[in-house]
């Protein structure tokens, strides 16, 4: 069952923050985050294990709520290079086979 | 560390042609896997491959596709008689291991059928 990514595409100007969210319908043993460029291959960004953690990766942070099979993505203080296509993926049972969400197109305006 | 090398980068096969695409994983890694994607859509699994054994293909048309990853080489998508509807940039990505690994991915193989 494919994860549900919300917004489908956000604009933001420099220095704004933004959050995608990924729900699943299904529990997770884990969720990864990553992010595409045009043209280019997904860049791994962070994982999170169940049990609720939350990560850090420079401004770029993440959550997962284990009850509710939800993880999001904070991107604070945003910068042009945060541009791209960010997807999440998710797995159910530590085989590390990952479902990917349809993504979220986000655009950073000088 | 060269990362997981894909290639050809680009592939152009006239219908009913064969597509071979190559992948090999970063060092040290053993789990690799295959994904499609369409142009402004998402990342589709296809296959899951260990050293000479598929884990899971249930994500790979059972008709004309076929993966393996063999002790000695690089693992190989192959698309028998291509149709245009497989023109897609294909995507490997392996893994240390499972559990706690993020995916390392290729650049891809972006296929065109004419």
């Amino acid at each position: 069952q494919q994860p549900v990514q919300s917004p489908q595409a956000v604009i933001l100007r420099e220095g704004e923050d933004a959050v995608i969210n990924c729900s699943s319908s299904k529990a997770l043993y884990s969720v990864h985050w990553y992010r595409q460029k045009h043209g280019e291959a997904p860049v791994f960004l962070m994982i999170l294990l169940k049990g609720g953690e939350q990560k850090g990766h420079d401004k770029i942070s993440a959550s997962f709520n284990e009850k509710k099979q939800q993880s999001s993505l904070y991107l604070t203080a945003s910068q042009l290079s945060y541009s791209g296509t960010y997807f999440c993926g998710t797995d159910l049972d530590s085989g590390n086979m990952l479902t990917f969400g349809g993504g979220t197109r986000l655009m950073v305006k000088p | 560390n060269a990362g997981v090398m894909q290639n050809p980068r680009h592939l152009v096969r006239r219908r009913g042609q064969e597509a071979r695409l190559r992948c090999s994983p970063m060092k040290g890694h053993s789990h690799v896997y295959w994904y499609r994607q369409l142009p402004e859509e998402g990342l589709k699994f296809m296959v899951y491959l260990q050293k000479e054994n598929i884990i899971d293909e249930s994500g790979m048309p059972k008709e004309r596709f076929s993966a393996e990853f063999p002790k000695e080489g690089p693992s190989i998508l192959r698309i028998q008689q291509v149709v245009r509807g497989d023109s897609a940039a294909y995507f490997c990505a392996s893994s240390l291991a499972t559990g706690n690994y993020g995916y390392t991915f290729g650049s891809g193989t972006r296929l065109t059928v004419v």
